[in-house]
C-alpha cells in the first residue's frame, strides 16, 4: 500500500542555518504531495503542496520538489529561525483524493 | 472566512459521560474530517464526510459517533470512553484531493 517515510528527528539547528528534511514515499499513481507543520499545543498547518512531478511547493521559505525518479519530495529552508521550532509531517494525498497518509513527523529544535 | 473551528478547546470527561465535539467551516469545502493524534505521534483518521455522507469509517469503536448536520457542521459524539482514547482531536476539510485546513484541536482527557 501508499506509505511515507520520514528521516528521525528530533533535528537540532543553530538560527541562520540550512535544513533538510527527508521524506521519500511509495504509491501506485500520481498522488498529491504536501507538508505541514504543527506548533506546540496547536492543530496542522498545510506549509506547502505539490500535485505533480517536477513541480516545487513553496511558502514562507520553504520549498520542497516532487521527485518522481527518486519518490522523494524534501522539505529545504535556507536559513531557520527560533520559530521555525515545530513538528513537521511530511504526506501523501491518497487515491480517490480523502485518505492522506501522514508520515511520522520530524521535530525540529532551533537554538538562537 | 479561511477557518476550521473546534469547540471546546479542553475537554476532561468521566468514562460514563456524553460529551460532543463540534467543528465548524465556513470555506465552502464539502469533505470533512475528524483525526485523532495521540502525543509524538501523526493524526490518525477517524471518519470521513463527503457531501454530508460518510465516506469512510476507519474500523472506529461505537463509542465515537460522528455526524453531518449540514455542510459547515462537523460533530463527534462520545459515550463511555476510555482512558485511552485520551487524545487530541482534530477536524479538518477540504477540497477532494487537496491540501487539508485543521482546526486547533480538542484536547480530550478522560477520567
Amino acid at each position: 500500500g501508499d506509505s511515507v517515510t520520514q528521516m528521525e528527528g528530533p533535528v537540532t539547528l543553530s538560527e541562520e542555518a540550512f535544513l533538510t528534511i527527508n521524506c521519500t514515499y511509495t504509491a501506485t499513481g500520481y498522488p498529491s504531495l504536501f507538508w505541514y507543520v504543527q506548533y506546540p499545543g496547536e492543530g496542522l498547518q498545510l506549509l506547502l503542496k505539490a500535485t505533480k512531478a517536477d513541480d516545487k511547493g513553496s511558502n514562507k521559505g520553504f520549498e520542497a520538489t516532487y521527485r518522481k525518479e527518486t519518490t522523494s519530495f524534501h522539505l529545504e529552508k535556507g536559513s531557520v529561525q527560533v520559530s521555525d521550532s515545530a513538528v513537521y509531517f511530511c504526506a501523501l494525498g491518497g487515491t480517490g483524493g480523502f485518505k492522506t497518509i501522514f508520515g511520522a513527523g520530524t521535530r525540529l529544535f532551533v537554538k538562537a | 472566512d479561511t477557518e476550521v473551528t473546534q469547540t471546546p478547546k479542553h475537554l476532561v470527561m468521566g468514562m460514563t459521560n456524553k460529551k460532543s465535539l463540534k467543528c465548524e467551516q465556513h470555506m465552502g469545502h464539502r469533505a470533512m474530517y475528524w483525526y485523532k493524534q495521540k502525543a509524538k505521534k501523526p493524526p490518525e483518521l477517524m471518519f470521513v464526510y463527503s457531501y454530508e455522507k460518510l465516506s469512510i469509517n476507519e474500523s472506529v469503536p461505537s463509542r465515537f459517533s460522528p455526524e453531518c448536520p449540514n455542510s459547515s457542521l462537523l460533530n463527534l459524539h462520545l459515550h463511555a470512553l476510555q482512558p485511552e482514547d485520551s487524545a487530541l482531536y482534530l477536524c479538518a476539510s477540504s477540497r477532494p484531493g487537496d491540501g487539508y485546513t485543521f482546526g486547533s484541536g480538542t484536547r480530550l482527557t478522560v477520567v
